[in-house]
């Protein structure tokens, strides 16, 4: 168990939709990072949060947004899905910036 | 941009042989280097890392070499055993900057 939750662990929805994922950071990490894993493929990173302010971004569609609150959790706002869409999405936490990164279980999205 | 390679993107060898998984970057500003294990239907999990001011760094069967003139790093594991069948993942994140994994490596333990 790293310490990192995601929640749901799996989802299912029609395309069109929007979704909502959402992480917990372990505790005492500042940073949350977001990525895309689509079958077969690597790790896609969307976005990085360090204390609620973002960090860096990746090739995250303008569709996709994310925020990190006060507490320090974050969510993952998916909409107007595609098939495309479907993937596992990981949240992972950090220290600060080069450090060890912590992944959460994932969420796994599906589009119908 | 920063670009990771990584070498071969599958591997499979024979119980207790060894191993080794090669991961090029590009930007020579990078100075920490991880190497993630993603076994099937979990996250990726950090298994060793090397910051740029070493050159080697072991921890019990697995090993990290890095040579930062010819920007790259690798991955040794010895003496391999069936558990060790995962996905292998290496990264060159640097701060303020997106986080590039390479395309991973798919390592097979036949036992």
């Amino acid at each position: 168990d790293s310490g990192v939750t995601q929640t749901p662990k799996h989802l299912i929805t029609a395309t069109g939709q929007r979704v909502t994922l959402r992480c917990s950071p372990r505790s005492g990490d500042l940073s949350v990072y977001w990525y895309q894993q689509s079958l077969d493929q690597g790790l896609q990173f969307l976005i990085q949060y360090y204390n609620g302010e973002e960090r860096a971004k990746g090739n995250i569609l303008e569709r996709f947004s994310a925020q990190q609150f006060p507490d320090l959790h974050s969510e993952l706002n998916l909409s107007s899905l595609e098939l495309g869409d479907s993937a596992l999405y990981f949240c992972a936490s950090s220290v600060g910036g080069t450090d060890e990164q912590f992944f959460g279980p994932g969420t796994r999205l599906t589009v119908l | 941009g920063e670009n990771v390679e990584q070498h071969p993107s599958t591997l499979s060898v024979q119980e207790g042989d060894s191993a080794v998984i090669k991961c090029t970057y590009s930007d020579s500003a990078s100075n920490y280097f991880p190497w993630y294990k993603q076994e099937l239907g979990k996250g990726p999990q950090l298994i060793i890392d090397i910051r740029s001011n070493v050159g080697e760094k072991k921890d019990q069967r697995i090993a990290v070499t890095l040579n930062k003139t010819a920007k790259h790093f690798s991955l040794h594991i010895t003496e391999t055993q069936p558990e060790d069948s995962a996905v292998y993942f290496c990264a060159a994140p640097k701060v303020g900057d997106k986080v590039i994994f390479g395309p991973g490596t798919s390592l097979s333990v036949i036992p």
